[in-house]
């Protein structure tokens, strides 16, 4: 079964640490995977898009990570800021006839001053 | 450059009516995204709509459908509404299909009594 899991399910962590939020999957066949973040209230916006092929991919002090092999992703954050504070969505593309969107649950990441 | 608009932004319903969500692409965009979020089961995709051909659909019941227009502004609609259909209907439009990044409207809040 196609599925996407994410941890932790919620984090708080001081503002101006560094945090890693995990991905796994079990998607297949893996077409590509990206990173949401979404503010309370509002839509998603798009952190990273990354295929088979990619191994790192950054955005500011936003860094994603992919390991195909192992089916797994995390996303760092660097030096945190208050605006950081959301909820980090991971969404895997399976390839196939029309290409499946499976959607993980989140993590909801509060930065503290 | 307008993002991506959605009307209504809140609305409310009673079980057994029907309901119709518009968007609005930002200029230039053909690909039309409709997404359901729930706080139980997440972000979930409905349908995806390129050149007024629906491209890609969820698994949801055919109470839900949409469509695209020329303009490439997109509406959908759900009929017989249900208690379980109270969630916010997101919409991203983005260039074309794959791996573009999408750009996300506010969201249409639904509340189903």
């Amino acid at each position: 079964k196609n599925q996407v899991e994410q941890s932790p399910q919620s984090l708080i962590i001081l503002e101006g640490k560094n945090c890693t939020l995990q991905c796994n999957y079990t998607v297949s066949p893996f077409s590509n995977l990206r990173w949401y973040k979404q503010d309370t209230g509002r839509g998603p916006v798009s952190l990273t898009i990354m295929t088979f092929s990619e191994n790192t991919k950054s955005n500011g002090r936003y860094t994603a990570t992919l390991d195909a092999d192992t089916k797994q992703s995390s996303l760092h954050i660097t030096a945190s800021q208050l605006s950081d504070s959301a909820s980090y969505i991971c969404v895997v593309s399976s390839r196939g006839g029309t290409d499946k969107l499976i959607f993980g649950t989140g993590t909801r990441l509060q930065v503290f001053p | 450059k307008a993002g991506v608009t959605q009307t209504p932004r809140y609305l409310i319903k009673t079980r057994g009516q029907q309901v119709t969500l518009s968007c609005s692409p930002i200029s230039g965009h053909r690909s039309v995204s409709w997404y359901q979020q729930t706080p139980g089961q997440g972000l979930q995709f409905l349908f995806e709509y390129f050149s007024e051909t629906q491209r890609n659909k969820g698994n949801f019941p055919g109470r839900f459908s949409g469509r695209q227009f020329s303009n490439s502004r997109s509406e959908m609609n759900v009929s017989t509404l249900e208690l379980g259909d109270s969630a916010l209907y997101l919409c991203a439009s983005s260039r074309s299909t794959g791996l573009e990044t999408q750009y996300f409207g506010p969201g249409t809040r639904l509340l189903v009594l």
